[in-house]
């Protein structure tokens, strides 16, 4: 079992959709959270860190299930510029190293 | 916030030879990462850098492969040794920052095509 699971997608959705990805974790253990966003051919970009209580960015929130070891993000009113992979990642404590998962493709179209 | 540069952006190399990837930062930090990313695939970490000892590696890979400097806080090497066509990959690295949100922190990455 892979320590983060994410739906690979593609998500194809028009402009405008609401959107949601989620993301499983294996390690109890795991301290903090992430996601973060990767475009094509660039390097990964934090997004946003994901807590019990939720957070919110805009058109982004982001939700972390402690219980059930799920996370998810939630992109509403989605804008073209959205159109990229969307990383679930895991830090299991004060290593420092992140769990990536294999990500989540967004395609939206006009 | 850092500004993280990496030499070169990209190389195309033959086979059996050996490539050396440069990572700089601009200010001194703790943590420092090596990771690769192959084709269609997500990040997998190679190892941690530590400055001033040998670097801490993952499994399925070894210092022989991919010997890491780390002299100093703001700089870091990586090298990827008797390349095959397998190595091809984007190799990044990473800082660990704290501050507004304490995480990982990425090059822009190079770009490594093995013939």
């Amino acid at each position: 079992r892979k320590e983060v699971e994410q739906d690979p997608g593609p998500f194809n959705v028009p402009e405008g959709a609401t959107v949601a990805f989620n993301c499983t974790y294996s390690n109890s253990a795991s301290q903090s959270f992430f996601w973060y966003r990767q475009d094509c051919r660039k390097e990964p970009k934090l997004l946003m860190s994901v807590y019990s209580s939720g957070n919110e960015d805009g058109r982004f929130t982001a939700q972390l299930n402690r219980a059930s070891q799920y996370i998810s993000l939630l992109i509403r009113d989605s804008k073209l510029s959205d159109s990229a992979t969307y990383l679930c990642v895991v830090n299991l404590g004060n290593t420092g190293k992140l769990i990536f998962g294999q990500g989540t493709t967004l395609q939206v179209k006009p | 916030s850092a500004v993280i540069s990496q030499k070169p952006s990209r190389d195309i190399c033959q086979r059996g030879t050996s490539l050396t990837i440069q990572c700089q930062v601009d200010s001194q930090v703790t943590m420092m990462f090596w990771y690769r990313q192959q084709p269609g695939q997500s990040l997998t970490l190679i190892a941690t850098a530590n400055q001033g000892s040998e670097a801490t590696y993952e499994s399925g890979f070894v210092i022989d492969k991919f010997p890491i400097s780390r002299p100093n806080l703001t700089f870091s090497t990586l090298t990827v040794s008797n390349m095959s066509p397998e190595d091809s990959s984007i190799y990044l690295c990473s800082v660990w920052l704290a501050g507004v949100i304490d995480t990982q922190y990425f090059g822009p990455g190079t770009r490594l095509t093995v013939l």
